[in-house]
């Protein structure tokens, strides 16, 4: 079990750039969690996905940002045309959909994004 | 929408003593879990302990415990025996329907030696 990992660790970018960030999952989780997080403050959800299928969006998610899950294992976020307040630590998270540890999110160490 | 609060952003504490972090919630649900996860400077957050709301009991993890207070909507965190190792962010977090987590602001707990 390698946990889960994100890449890549740490991005700088200009205001209107694009950027995509990559998770990968623990393999037998069919749960897989984005959230953002900036300094001093709780993460917050952004979308949720079961297997391939996005199940919720919060409304933070604007149509600048898009995450797909292709088959089931591996996720990425893209964030088109970068602005100044995009600049976050973005986590993923993985958890089971069942069995004893059903609820607990297993976490990246996250993609911190800094947009100058 | 549920909301998480955590009324304490810093907490210190020496080392071998102990420290309770509170923690309220709102919610009209009356099946959920509750958790405390642990986030130290630079690292990946990671669980420290869970309770359920059906259960009366409350959890317990080594020299972690909660007191569990659903009438209330309140659930604290005990650190026992503090060691220097426990110095992290610690974030109350909210799940219902078995799947979306809610957390609160986070409480930076700084254990002295």
């Amino acid at each position: 079990d390698t946990g889960v990992s994100q890449d890549p660790r740490h991005k700088i970018t200009k205001r209107g750039q694009n950027v995509t960030f990559r998770c990968d999952p623990i393999s037998e989780h069919n749960r897989l969690y984005w959230y953002r997080q900036t300094l001093g403050q709780g993460p917050e959800f952004l979308t949720y996905f079961q297997n391939e299928a996005q199940l919720e969006k919060s409304r933070l998610l604007s149509d600048r940002f898009s995450a797909e899950r292709p088959k089931g294992s591996f996720s990425t976020l893209e964030i088109q045309r970068t602005e100044q307040g995009d600049s976050a630590m973005y986590l993923c998270a993985s958890s089971e959909s069942r069995g004893r540890r059903t609820g607990e999110l297993f976490f990246g160490e996250g993609s911190r994004l800094t947009v100058l | 929408a549920q909301t998480v609060t955590q009324s304490q952003p810093e907490m210190s504490v020496q080392e071998a003593e102990t420290v309770t972090l509170s923690c309220t919630y709102d919610t009209s649900e009356s099946n959920y879990y509750l958790f405390w996860y642990k986030q130290p400077p630079s690292r990946q957050m990671i669980l420290v302990i869970r309770q359920e709301a059906y259960k009366q009991q409350n959890a317990t993890e080594n020299r972690f415990s909660v007191n569990f207070q659903k009438a209330a909507k309140s659930f604290s965190l005990k650190i026992s025996d503090s060691q220097l190792g426990d110095t992290a962010m610690y974030f109350c977090a909210f799940m219902k329907n078995d799947y979306k987590l809610s957390f609160g602001a986070g409480t930076t707990v700084t254990v002295r030696a």
